[in-house]
């Protein structure tokens, strides 16, 4: 079992839809971060969390320490959303251990 | 503030030669790390320096190899490249501390032939 689940792997919904990824850890974690990948390869810090709610634009990121637990939330989603997001989470390594990713695909 | 820069950002080599591949960190951070995302794959982890050394490795083997300069500036090194080398190659920078933010680049797009 991965020590970070993604759910769900592909999702495409339709311009102006409310997106939600999951994203569950096993193991303990210093923060979570999550991140999104455009096609090329870049990818952009949104969020790192260690409690509660953070919210940027239209994206808000939720994290629940007990359940180990945390979702990416897209409001009134675009076709620029579309990209894979990523979901990590830092360990005492130092290191970040890495979600599958989510392919969202935003359709006009 | 450039934020995190690689390069080059494309590069083709042929199976046995050797790759160097160079970072230089958002402004202010001295930790650097080094990620190798295959094809279709999540981020692995190949390994982190701060303070010009090593601090932490993943499972990667003796061909890759790395150095930190004194200006946080970091290279990945790898030699006798495989055909399984070729990848994504992703730095990444942060502050000191196991929950800072993770700045990355837009990584090196590695093919061997």
């Amino acid at each position: 079992k991965n020590e970070v689940e993604q759910s769900p792997q592909n999702l495409t919904a339709q311009e102006g839809e409310f997106i939600t990824i999951n994203c569950s850890y096993s193991v303990g974690i210093s923060a979570l971060h999550w991140l999104q990948q455009h096609p090329g390869g870049g990818i952009v810090s949104l969020f790192m969390l260690s409690s509660g709610k953070k919210k940027h634009g239209r994206l808000i990121a939720t994290i629940n320490i007990q359940e180990k637990h945390s979702s990416l939330h897209i409001t009134a989603s675009h076709p620029r959303d579309s990209a894979v997001y990523i979901c990590a989470v830092s360990d005492s390594n130092y290191q970040l251990i890495w979600g599958a990713g989510t392919k969202l695909i935003i359709k006009p | 503030d450039a934020g995190v820069t690689q390069s080059p950002t494309h590069l083709i080599k042929t199976r046995g030669q050797q790759v160097t591949l160079r970072c230089s960190p958002k402004s202010g951070h001295d930790t650097v790390s080094w990620y190798q995302q295959a094809l279709g794959q999540g981020p692995q982890f190949i390994f982190q320096y701060y303070e010009e050394e090593e601090r932490q490795r993943g499972n990667f083997p003796d061909r890759f190899s790395g150095h930190q300069f004194p200006n946080y500036s970091s290279e990945l090194n790898v030699n006798a490249l495989l055909l399984g080398d070729s990848a994504l190659y992703l730095c990444a920078s942060s502050l000191p501390g196991e929950s800072t933010e993770a700045f990355f680049g837009q990584g090196t797009r590695l093919t061997v032939v």
